[in-house]
């Protein structure tokens, strides 16, 4: 069994496009999170949901959006990507998120936008 | 804004040697944790240390830290080639405690 799961794995897509990415967590945990990692493997956090609820927003783009419509779900939406967005893009869980604990990741989803 | 640095970037090494990273923060922190990727996957929790550990073992892995310094280091002892990998060092040191801060990383190679 998978415990996080992200799909797609791949994407690739042109400029101006709208995408989103799907994440899943199976583990019971009870906060979920988005991180980017760039060309040079620099991981940063993006967005942090806590039983369905937003706990962070980092400075991220309006054009990301993420939606959590349930605990076990956390999904990423992205509005007119642009080249700059190509990165792979993680999504992670931990149990309480009261502090950061053990997180598991999920196996990544590339993006390249053309 | 970054919090972890690890030193050195890259490192590489023969079968059966030791590995050593360092990791350097800048604020306080609850705890410190290291993970591992592999190329073109997740990362992987290797090892947590609280705030209050100086020490703690996980099987080949070491880790310690010093909070008078704000280091950190891991070490592997008898490398494989499985072990290569980047290593991630990572503090829960933002405003909510609720997320990681994630360092550079270090590129470990370990050749047969």
């Amino acid at each position: 069994d998978t415990a996080v799961s992200q799909t797609p794995k791949y994407l690739v897509t042109q400029m101006g496009n709208d995408k989103s990415i799907k994440c899943e967590q199976n583990l019971g945990h009870d906060t979920m999170y988005w991180y980017k990692q760039d060309s040079k493997k620099f991981l940063k956090i993006m967005f942090s949901y806590n039983n369905k609820e937003l706990i962070i927003n980092e400075t991220v783009p309006n054009r990301f959006s993420p939606k959590s419509p349930d605990k076990a779900h956390l999904n990423l939406h992205i509005n007119s990507l642009e080249l700059g967005d190509s990165a792979v893009y993680f999504c992670a869980s931990t149990l309480s998120g009261l502090r950061a604990d053990t997180q598991y990741f999920g196996p990544g989803t590339r993006l390249t936008v053309l | 804004s970054q919090q972890g640095e690890e030193d050195p970037q890259a490192l590489s090494i023969q079968e059966g040697e030791n590995a050593t990273m360092n990791c350097s923060y800048k604020t306080s922190i609850n705890n410190l944790q290291w993970y591992r990727q592999n190329s073109g996957r997740g990362l992987v929790h290797l090892i947590l240390i609280r705030s209050n550990e100086r020490e703690k073992h996980s099987g080949r892995l070491r880790v310690t830290l010093d909070t008078s310094k704000k280091s950190s280091s891991l070490l592997i002892t008898a490398s494989r080639a499985a072990d290569t990998a980047s290593y991630f060092c990572a503090t829960d040191a933002n405003q909510a405690g609720t997320a990681l801060i994630f360092g550079k990383g270090t590129t470990l190679s370990v050749s047969s």
